[in-house]
């Protein structure tokens, strides 16, 4: 069954040092990799996203995220965390059953915290 | 700017009352999606349409509708709202295979 994983339910870190946001997947065939941030009370946003090329993809307000084939891993990376980047982190994988759109399967989140 | 638009932000209904909810975009994409997320959960793909063509999914109830009058708009229609569809419902669009971009949502409560 295609899926994705989100390891940690919350992650927490000291403003100015780097953070991870863990992911991993399992899908047949290619995976089309996204990363989407939730402030509360809003819709997601798009941050970055891997469908195929360079294995480390930057995206919006200095995050990037690495594809890992061999682990099976699309981890969320910023090197220097701010207190507003504290939201939800959605990790997700295109469906490849999903037929000629972008249906999404969603990891459950992982909520960032940043302290000052 | 292009964007994904969702009204109203908050809607209150009573139990059982039908409720509409509206999305609307300016990206010109053929998919829409409808979501249902609940208390920082996952969000769960109610349906979506592929310019005319709808999709339900196979778990969401009879109780939820759609429709799509045209590119730009789409709507949910809960029928009979029960206290368990008090949630954030989300809208998004795509183009075909693309990246989906979402709306702002709409909390609706349920009394």
């Amino acid at each position: 069954a295609q899926s994705v994983a989100q390891p940690e339910d919350q992650v927490n870190v000291a403003e100015g040092n780097p953070l991870t946001v863990k992911c991993t997947y399992s899908v047949s065939g290619n995976p089309y990799l996204f990363w989407y941030v939730q402030y509360p009370n809003r819709g997601l946003q798009f941050l970055l996203k891997y469908i195929t090329g360079d294995n480390l993809v930057k995206g919006s307000y200095g995050f990037e995220a690495e594809f890992n084939k061999s682990q099976t891993s699309f981890h969320l990376k910023k090197p220097s965390a701010l207190v507003s980047d504290s939201a939800l982190y959605f990790c997700a994988v295109r469906d490849p059953h999903g037929g000629a759109t972008n249906k999404l399967i969603f990891g459950t989140g992982t909520l960032l915290a940043v302290q000052p | 700017d292009a964007m994904v638009i969702q009204n109203p932000r908050y809607q209150v209904t009573q139990f059982g009352k039908p409720v509409t909810l509206s999305c609307s975009q300016t990206l010109n994409h053929n998919v829409m999606y409808w979501y249902q997320q609940k208390s920082s959960q996952a969000p769960k793909l109610l349906f979506h349409y592929y310019d005319k063509d709808f999709n339900n999914e196979a778990d969401t109830p009879d109780n939820f509708q759609s429709r799509r009058p045209n590119t730009s708009f789409c709507f949910l229609d809960i029928r009979s709202p029960g206290l368990g569809d008090a949630a954030m419902y989300l809208c998004a669009t795509s183009r075909a295979e693309d990246t989906q971009y979402f709306g702002p949502g709409t909390r609706l409560t349920v009394l």
